[in-house]
């Protein structure tokens, strides 16, 4: 079924340990995105990337890191996780970047 | 620059009646608009988009948005409320040179029976 998936689903996390959120699409398209959720706050963009080999930060980057080796996958990794990162991350896509994101389920993170 | 205002960040309506949802952006250019809904622990999903054209966009389950460049407005609206429409509606802007997409905080609908 074509889409985009993440996993995990959700997940409690000890604060100081290091986490990676995975993201794949087979939609074959060029951009993707990692937001978090927040409530009263909406969605804010961490980092985004336009097309394979290339990333970006967003409006709230720092103890996030992201990877694009390839089209289909674009992982977010928490590299010391603190408790303010306790949110509903989402990752989305689309075949240009003014084009329709597409988004992924969630994944539920609480970090204690 | 470019920002997106949602005013009201919860909305109450009764099934039957008319829903109007707020969005105002600001932009220096001709702006692509979009209207993405999320329901109860979901991703987001495309309601509607403006581009170029006409100014009058319909979407999804009845939706429908009119850009008004005069106003610097992208207001939802639907006739008549369904109980299946109760959701998070959010706005979203992207404009000019801009690279990403600014959403706007999101308003919540609630439709009473």
């Amino acid at each position: 079924i074509a889409g985009i998936t993440q996993a995990p689903t959700s997940q409690i996390l000890a604060a100081g340990r290091r986490m990676t959120l995975r993201c794949t699409q087979d939609m074959r398209h060029n951009a993707m995105y990692w937001y978090r959720q927040d409530l009263g706050l909406g969605l804010r963009l961490i980092h985004y990337s336009n097309t394979a080999g290339t990333t970006g930060k967003g409006e709230v980057p720092d103890g996030y890191s992201v990877s694009r080796a390839n089209t289909d996958d674009f992982p977010l990794t928490l590299a010391s996780a603190v408790p303010s990162q306790t949110s509903v991350y989402f990752c989305a896509s689309s075949r240009e970047v003014r084009e329709t994101q597409y988004f992924g389920p969630g994944t539920r993170l609480l970090v204690l | 620059a470019q920002s997106v205002t949602q005013l009201g960040s919860h909305v109450s309506v009764s099934e039957g009646a008319l829903v109007l949802l707020r969005c105002n952006y600001s932009s220096s250019v001709p702006p692509y608009l979009f209207w993405y809904v999320q329901y109860p622990n979901q991703g987001l999903q495309l309601l509607l988009k403006y581009t170029t054209g006409a100014t009058l966009v319909k979407g999804i389950n009845g939706f429908e948005a009119e850009f008004k460049k005069s106003e610097t407005s992208f207001h939802l609206t639907k006739p008549s409320a369904h109980m299946s429409d109760a959701a998070e509606y959010f706005c979203a802007v992207i404009s000019g040179g801009y690279q990403k997409v600014t959403f706007g905080t999101g308003t919540k609908l609630q439709v009473i029976p």
